[in-house]
């Protein structure tokens, strides 16, 4: 089944200490987001990427960043991870981005910050 | 500007009871509506979506829901819930400028046995 994969599921990190999610996908599409989804709340936009351009949210904080190597890969760097960076993070697909596509999601890595 | 509003955060329901989850929307323009559900520790699961055409779209797992324009509503209904439905589910509205969704702020339905 064509889907949205995200590595690892959980992840524990320090405070300061630089950690990377991963976004995988295989439904070919040239669209991928990143949303943060805190507890209790709606999901974030980030950022996402069409193809190989970069669209950041105006209030996405400069501790996050991402790259996108190659269509399939997705990656979520936070430089220096706050307590207030602890959620859910949440990685999805579309097609394109007309106001029809729809957005694929992952499960999803809930990221701890000790 | 658009916006979600799901009226309710919490609904507590018995197995086998009906339940509708409220949305409604602001928009000045054309909408294209969606739902999706989120299982405790997981992502989100697309359940039904109104992009145009029939005003009652059916979804996944037994979902409904209703486009209503001059009630700015798309209420998700199911005639007789789970326990598997335990769930958050998040109503949502695709921005002006596209490829972007903006979420209401979930509502928590809770099937008792």
């Amino acid at each position: 089944d064509a889907m949205v994969i995200q590595n690892p599921r959980y992840q524990v990190t320090q405070f300061g200490k630089p950690v990377t999610l991963s976004c995988s996908q295989t439904l070919n599409h040239n669209v991928m987001y990143w949303y943060q989804q805190k507890s209790s709340q709606a999901p974030k936009l980030l950022f996402h990427y069409y193809d190989k351009d970069f669209n950041n949210e105006a209030d996405t904080p400069d501790n996050f960043q991402s790259r996108r190597p190659n269509t399939s890969f997705c990656f979520l760097d936070i430089r220096s991870p706050g307590l207030g960076d602890a959620a859910m993070y949440l990685c999805a697909t579309s097609r394109g981005v007309s106001r029809t596509d729809t957005q694929y999601f992952g499960p999803g890595t809930r990221l701890t910050v000790l | 500007a658009q916006s979600v509003t799901q009226l309710d955060s919490q609904v507590p329901v018995f197995e086998e009871a009906p339940v509708e989850l409220r949305c409604n929307y602001s928009s000045s323009v054309s909408v294209y509506l969606f739902w999706y559900v989120q299982y405790p520790n997981q992502g989100l699961q697309l359940l039904l979506k109104y992009l145009s055409g029939s005003t009652l779209v059916k979804g996944i797992n037994g979902f409904e829901a209703e486009f209503n324009k001059s009630q700015t509503s798309f209420h998700l209904r199911k005639p007789s819930v789970h326990i598997s439905d335990t769930a958050e589910y998040f109503c949502a509205v695709s921005a002006l400028q596209g490829g972007k969704l903006i979420f209401g702020q979930g509502t928590e339905l809770s099937v008792k046995p």
